[in-house]
């Protein structure tokens, strides 16, 4: 049974600084992974998608990276800005879509 | 990215009653559909998998008499809460998939039963 878990739980930052997002799946065989933002009483907006045979995506100031053999993907927030602050959600894909726990972050001015 | 429309968004219930919340693929053919609870500061949990034509399947813990779910064409899959209880009141969402490709997912539902 897929695991999917995210450190840290919650992260409070000022703005500027460049944030590392965890996630971790105990199934390796993935078909994709991928991450989305949650505003409080929101639904998801998809920020990356990274497929089974890539090693990173990149959207603007977000980077995902994927490592399947060892089951963790990571997202990079380029210089956090208070827009930024929401709970972000990894998703791993395997023939179901598993969430992980949420990473909830605060970027304050 | 594709749509999805989940509906409605919001809705009020008392409880012993049914809800039924629809999740449509607007632009393409979802051949699977997840349907998703979550309780608040909490993760979205997988309630189940519906496949177009196939019975549901439902992940441990989930009542399926209790949440009855119907995928009757490649755009539509249904969620009927039944004899909804205080408990029961959540957001659900659902998600369209084709294939290994990405989800997308429906704007939820916020269900209150009072």
């Amino acid at each position: 049974k897929q695991e999917v878990t995210q450190i840290p739980a919650a992260l409070s930052v000022p703005e500027g600084e460049n944030l590392v997002l965890n996630c971790s799946f105990t199934d390796s065989a993935i078909y994709n992974l991928q991450w989305f933002r949650q505003d409080p009483g929101k639904g998801l907006t998809s920020l990356l998608l990274i497929q089974s045979s890539q090693r990173e995506q990149t959207s603007g100031r977000l980077n995902a990276s994927l490592d399947k053999s060892s089951g963790r993907s990571t997202l990079y927030i380029a210089a956090s800005q208070p827009g930024d602050s929401a709970t972000y959600l990894c998703a791993a894909n395997t023939d179901k879509l598993i969430f992980g726990t949420g990473t909830r972050l605060q970027v304050f001015p | 990215g594709a749509v999805v429309s989940q509906h409605p968004s919001w809705v009020i219930c008392k409880s012993g009653t049914s809800v039924k919340i629809e999740c449509r693929s607007l632009d393409f053919q979802a051949t699977t559909m997840f349907w998703y609870r979550q309780f608040p500061k909490q993760s979205l949990m997988l309630m189940a998998t519906s496949n177009e034509g196939s019975k549901a399947t439902y992940e441990q813990g989930v009542e399926k008499d209790k949440f009855l779910i119907n995928h009757a064409s490649l755009t539509l899959s249904t969620l009927t809460v039944t004899s909804a209880h205080p408990e029961d009141s959540s957001f659900y969402i659902c998600s369209a998939i084709t294939g290994a490709t990405e989800a997308f997912f429906g704007q939820g539902t916020r269900l209150t039963v009072v």
